[in-house]
């Protein structure tokens, strides 16, 4: 099976970095994948990591541990807009099932 | 192109009643992934199809619950008959066509989804 593990919530202000990690369990590990949801919206990609270590995409940073089954995501320079649910997110066995983690509900403060 | 394509956007219907979620997905993906949302569940995978066939259904809650695609551009998600704690967001989501070796990415493209109410 496949499960993913992420905290709940994050708190963090205004310009500020801010990191959020993801440990998973799943079967035929393909890849770990990040997507960020705002309020009242859908969930859309950001990242995605197929092999060890940092990829980077603008303000946005996320890293990849095999070994370890662990992930994170990282935003820098943050912004009020960033305030939103980020969720990671692992595909398994033949690359199609993608199951999600519960999210984090990060909270941009001024 | 115009994204994935959900309807209705919300719906609202008393208990007991046929409720039926409708999804086009971008033209050229071959995988489509049906989620629920629910603030105590999270994002949970019903099912999803790759080339028209449904691959797993493990994630489908009950017998109430089926879902069809006759076609590459165009699948439902029906629950009949349909419980107050089916209340949820449903998502539908499209891929190109999943990984493809450790170098593909794995990127889903997620419809603006059908929000729930059963009375």
């Amino acid at each position: 099976g496949q499960s993913l593990e992420q905290p709940s919530e994050v708190t963090a202000v205004e310009g500020a970095i801010v990191q959020i990690n993801c440990t998973y369990q799943t079967s035929g590990f393909y890849g770990l994948s990040w997507y960020q949801q705002h309020d009242g919206g859908a969930p859309t990609f950001l990242s995605y990591n197929a092999l060890d270590g940092l990829e980077e995409t603008g303000r946005f940073s996320s890293f990849l541990s095999r070994s370890d089954s662990y992930g994170y995501l990282l935003l820098q320079e943050l912004q009020m807009k960033d305030s939103a649910s980020y969720f990671c997110a692992s595909a398994g066995t033949g690359g199609f099932k993608t199951i999600f983690g519960a999210g984090t509900r990060l909270f941009v403060k001024a | 192109d115009a994204g994935v394509i959900q309807s209705p956007r919300h719906e609202v219907t008393e208990m007991g009643q046929e409720v039926t979620l409708r999804c086009k997905p971008i033209s050229g993906h071959n995988s489509l992934f049906w989620y629920r949302q629910t603030m105590m569940r999270g994002l949970e995978l019903l099912i999803y199809f790759n080339n028209n066939v449904p691959i797993d259904d493990s994630g489908m809650p009950e017998d109430r619950f089926s879902a069809k695609m006759p076609n590459a551009s165009f699948s439902t998600l029906k629950i009949q008959p349909s419980e107050p704690r089916d209340s949820a967001v449903y998502f539908c989501a499209s891929e190109s066509g999943g990984t493809s070796g450790l170098t593909g990415a794995n990127v889903l493209t997620f419809g603006a989804g059908s929000r729930l109410t059963v009375l």
